[in-house]
């Protein structure tokens, strides 16, 4: 099975402070990964995509072959970034175990 | 916020009993899912179907059971629930997924929060 790993259960940084959010893949072939969100309170939605190389708020995932890795990632983060994330593959349905990402003012 | 909705949104029942959960679209997309949403397990996959009759089996299928006469509805059952079935259960649909396009974007609904005492 395609299988993607989140190390990080939890994640604290300060508003304004770097954040990267890991996602490791562990499958051959032509991996298409999905970083989807969830804000409290509110539904589960695709942040981005790899493919789309497009930012979304600020994050940018970029797929490394060489490392099976596909980090999110915001330079500078906001405390409307704290929420639950989830790295996933395009075609499995398996996701990630989530990372709850906490922005600290 | 696509057309998924999931009934009822909050529910509370016994050991033993049994349970069902309702996810209706209106998108006339193909693949519909259920989930359970855990601390320190994320999403995991409970059933899926790629089509009205046609279900398969995800990662936590047992005690779970799913059927879908409509398109537009997908049901999810605990024939007889149990306390580790407590969870917030999520619905998602998709157009398509592997082999057939790479955007299989998955739509989720708001979620139902199943306790069971």
């Amino acid at each position: 099975a395609q299988r993607v790993t989140q190390p990080e259960k939890l994640l604290s940084v300060f508003k304004g402070a770097p954040v990267e959010l890991k996602c490791n893949y562990s499958y051959s072939g032509s991996p298409e990964l999905f970083w989807y969100v969830q804000y409290s309170r509110q539904r589960l939605q695709l942040l981005l995509r790899h493919i789309s190389r497009e930012s979304i708020k600020g994050f940018t995932a970029d797929l490394n072959k060489g490392e099976t890795s596909f980090h999110l990632k915001k330079p500078f983060a906001q405390e409307e970034d704290s929420a639950m994330y989830y790295c996933a593959p395009n075609n499995d349905m398996r996701f990630g175990a989530g990372t709850r990402l906490t922005v600290k003012p | 916020d696509a057309g998924i909705t999931q009934s009822p949104r909050h529910k509370v029942t016994e050991t033993g009993t049994p349970v069902t959960l309702r996810c209706h679209q209106t998108e006339n997309h193909r693949y519909m899912y259920w989930y359970r949403q855990d601390p320190g397990h994320g999403l995991r996959l409970i059933h899926y179907s790629y089509g009205v009759k046609d279900t398969d089996k995800g990662e936590v299928s047992d005690g779970y059971s799913v059927s879908r006469s409509k398109t537009e509805d997908f049901l999810l059952t605990l024939e007889s629930a149990t306390s580790s079935q407590t969870s917030v259960y999520f619905c998602a649909i998709s157009e398509s997924t592997s082999g057939l396009s790479s955007y299989n974007e998955q739509f989720f609904g708001p979620g139902t929060r199943l306790t069971v005492l």
